[in-house]
C-alpha cells in the first residue's frame, strides 16, 4: 500500500466549474498535509497546507481534511484554464515526507 | 519562505558523464533535500544534506552515484555520476518552508541523458 494515494486522472473541467482533487494516505499519525501544483516542466509550488480537521480556504482553493477517514481534498472554484496542471498531495507524518503520484487537471475553455 | 535559485536548468549530457547541479538559497537552512522525479513519477528523496556532516541517503541511493557537497547554510551541490539514460529526470532541491512541516523547492533541473 502506497503512502500516499492519487487518482492520476486525467480530470477534465468546464471553465468555471469546481474541480475535486482527492488523495488517502495510510499512517495515522500524519499531521501535516500539502497540496503543490506542477506546471509541465516545472517544478512543484506550494498552494495549500492544512494541519487540523476541517475546511481551509484560501481564494478560489480550499482543502479539506478528515484524518478518521485519512482523506484529503482540494476543492477549486471558478476554475480557469490556468489551473490545468498536475497536483500533488503530499503527507509528512513527523519522520517522512510522502508525495502522492499527482493528479493531472485540464480546465476547457 | 526561502527562496531556491537552481543550476543549470536543463540540460543534454552523454552517457558515462557527470553533471553537477547547484543549490543557492537565500536564507541560512539547516537541513536541503535533494528529490527526483522520473517522468510520469512522483518526487522520490535522494538524500537529505545537513551543513557539516555527511548527508544522509535514502534506500536505492548511494554517495558514488549521486555524491554530495554542503559547504555551507546556503548552498549544496548534487553530482549525478556515470550517467545512463535511466537517470533522466527532474531533479529538484528543497529546503523547509515557512513552517518546518513544509517543503519548497527550487525551479528544477531537467536532465536528459542520450
Amino acid at each position: 500500500q502506497k503512502e500516499v494515494e492519487q487518482n492520476s486522472g486525467p480530470l477534465s473541467v468546464p471553465e468555471g466549474a469546481i474541480a475535486s482533487l482527492n488523495c488517502t494516505y495510510s499512517d495515522r499519525v500524519s499531521q501535516s498535509f500539502f497540496w503543490y501544483r506542477q506546471y509541465s516542466g516545472k517544478s512543484p509550488e506550494l498552494i495549500m497546507s492544512i494541519y487540523s480537521n476541517g475546511d481551509k480556504e484560501d481564494g478560489r482553493f480550499t482543502a479539506q481534511l478528515n484524518k478518521a477517514s485519512q482523506y484529503v481534498s482540494l476543492l477549486i472554484r471558478d476554475s480557469q484554464p490556468s489551473d490545468s496542471a498536475t497536483y500533488l498531495c503530499a503527507v509528512n507524518t513527523g519522520n517522512q515526507f510522502y508525495f502522492g503520484t499527482g493528479t493531472s487537471l485540464t480546465v476547457i475553455p | 519562505s526561502a527562496v531556491i535559485s537552481q543550476k543549470p536548468s536543463r540540460d543534454i549530457c552523454q552517457r558515462g558523464t557527470s553533471l553537477t547541479i547547484q543549490c543557492q538559497v537565500d536564507s541560512q537552512v539547516t537541513m536541503m533535500f535533494w528529490y527526483r522525479q522520473q517522468p510520469g513519477q512522483s518526487l522520490t528523496l535522494i538524500a537529505t544534506a545537513n551543513q557539516g556532516s555527511e548527508a544522509t541517503y535514502e534506500s536505492g541511493f548511494v554517495i558514488d552515484k549521486f555524491p554530495i557537497s554542503r559547504p555551507n547554510l546556503t548552498f549544496s551541490t548534487l553530482t549525478v555520476s556515470n550517467m545512463s539514460p535511466e537517470d533522466s529526470s527532474i531533479y529538484l532541491c528543497s529546503v523547509e518552508g515557512s513552517a518546518a512541516s513544509q517543503r519548497v523547492f527550487g525551479s528544477g533541473t531537467q536532465l536528459s541523458v542520450l
